[in-house]
């Protein structure tokens, strides 16, 4: 079956240091892979998304994520955190035939001041 | 453009009960989908629509679960009989529908509680 995992529930970091959100995915060829934030309140806001080219796909609020089709992931990283960057974040992915996204389970983000 | 708007966005309900929530997809945009998020999971896909027609349903959609797009615009997803275990949040999300590489952008949800 088609899947997203998202091995950390929880992650803390330190305000201003680096951060890497890990993403792998199961599916029969490589899908589209999306990350989403979530706030409290807010909708799933798009972090970014690849669907083909370059592996290393720039998005908003500074993030940045790599494809890596060897490891079957899709990690997000973005070099200095700011505490409003604390949220729910969702890696996704699309393809298989099917329409609709497959979410993760979500990786709490905690920032330490 | 205001982007996905969603109605109500609380719901407090008591077991057996109806409940229809109502979304309001981005102007012009061709698709929508429905998804449904529980604590502590991500969301999971419901249904989705291409314009008016109803174009694929999760096998989480059961028969008490009905979702409409009359005109191809807005949409309703209504719950019959609710029960406890309904009590989760309801996602819309809509795309333009013009390419296999849209984006889907999700309104805030309708979080509902069956008591």
């Amino acid at each position: 079956a088609q899947s997203v995992t998202q091995p950390d529930i929880h992650i803390t970091v330190s305000e201003g240091a680096s951060l890497e959100l890990r993403c792998n995915y199961s599916y029969g060829a490589t899908p589209y892979l999306f990350w989403y934030v979530q706030s409290p309140g807010q909708g799933l806001q798009l972090l970014l998304k690849y669907f083909s080219g370059d592996t290393l796909v720039q998005g908003i609020k500074g993030f940045e994520a790599e494809f890596k089709r060897s490891q079957s992931s899709f990690n997000l990283r973005k070099p200095s955190v700011h505490w409003s960057d604390a949220a729910e974040y969702f890696c996704a992915a699309e393809g298989g035939g099917a329409d609709g996204l497959t979410f993760g389970k979500g990786t709490h983000l905690i920032i330490q001041p | 453009d205001t982007g996905v708007s969603q109605n109500p966005r609380h719901k407090i309900t008591k077991r057996g009960q109806n409940v229809t929530f109502r979304c309001d997809p981005i102007s012009e945009h061709n698709r929508l989908y429905w998804y449904r998020q529980t604590l502590g999971q991500g969301p999971e896909f419901l249904t989705y629509f291409q314009n008016e027609a109803q174009l694929e349903k999760s096998r989480l959609l059961s028969d008490r679960f009905s979702a409409e797009r009359p005109k191809g615009s807005f949409s309703t997803l209504e719950i019959q009989r609710t029960e406890q275990g309904d009590s989760a949040m309801y996602l819309c999300a809509s795309s333009s529908g013009q390419s296999s590489t849209d984006t889907q952008y999700f309104g805030p949800g309708t979080r509902l509680t069956v008591l």
